[in-house]
């Protein structure tokens, strides 16, 4: 089947203006996460979605930052007002539901954003 | 704070060439420490994921292993080939909280040449 998917695979934008992300997790895998990939820096973590439950919001950098979730499946990741420090590569992954032992996460390919 | 170091910044080998990279961790306690392989332009692609009761695991040439008391993990590649060139990411999941709330580290970059 297909992997994690994600659009646009790059996006260029002015400073000041409004981007959204898609994500299209893998059929049947309950958890989605965001993480964002700077330049020469480790991955990110900004938010993870699992089922049903409300999401855990914690890595959101700032308010300008938000993300959902809908029917439990594709997830759209907005950033209002982009500044220049948001050029990076967003990453979406998804993961089964855990009956036991440890979740693995799969990762699409990324959305690279580049602020100007 | 909980951090991720990895060491070397970067690696150029020769195929065939074996080659060890480093992870040193402060994140404690921990539930479990897993590598993952990014090839440019690509999401990361897991590799071994180990708990903390684990000491080594394997997958093919890849083999990782863990020291928790001394808070190090080390990947071990044997017989390099040129698609293992990429970034190696050692990841660690704080015990309890968010199942997303993940440390990475910033990676190691290996290049194999011919």
């Amino acid at each position: 089947g297909a992997g994690v998917s994600q659009s646009p695979s790059n996006k260029v934008t002015e400073k000041g203006k409004d981007v959204e992300l898609r994500c299209d997790p893998i059929s049947g895998h309950t958890a989605l996460y965001w993480y964002r990939q700077s330049l020469g820096q480790g991955l990110e973590f900004l938010i993870y979605f699992q089922g049903n439950s409300a999401p855990d919001k914690s890595g959101l950098p700032s308010d300008r930052f938000s993300a959902e979730r809908t029917g439990g499946s594709v997830s759209t990741l907005t950033i209002q007002r982009t500044q220049q420090e948001d050029s990076a590569v967003y990453l979406c992954a998804s993961s089964p539901p855990r009956l036991a032992g440890v979740e693995t996460q799969y990762f699409g390919p990324g959305t690279r954003l580049l602020v100007l | 704070k909980n951090q991720v170091e990895q060491s070397p910044q970067s690696l150029i080998i020769l195929e065939g060439k074996n080659c060890t990279l480093q992870c040193n961790y402060t994140v404690s306690p921990f539930s479990n420490l897993r590598w993952y392989k990014q090839d440019t332009g690509r999401g990361p692609v897991s590799l071994t994921i180990m708990t903390f009761s684990e000491n080594t695991k394997s997958n093919g040439r890849y083999t990782a292993t863990l020291d928790a008391d001394t808070k190090q993990s080390s990947l071990h590649i044997t017989a390099s080939q040129l698609s293992d060139s990429a970034s190696y990411i050692c990841v660690v999941r704080p015990y309890g909280g968010s199942q997303g709330n993940l440390i990475f580290g910033k990676g190691t970059k290996l290049s194999v040449k011919p």
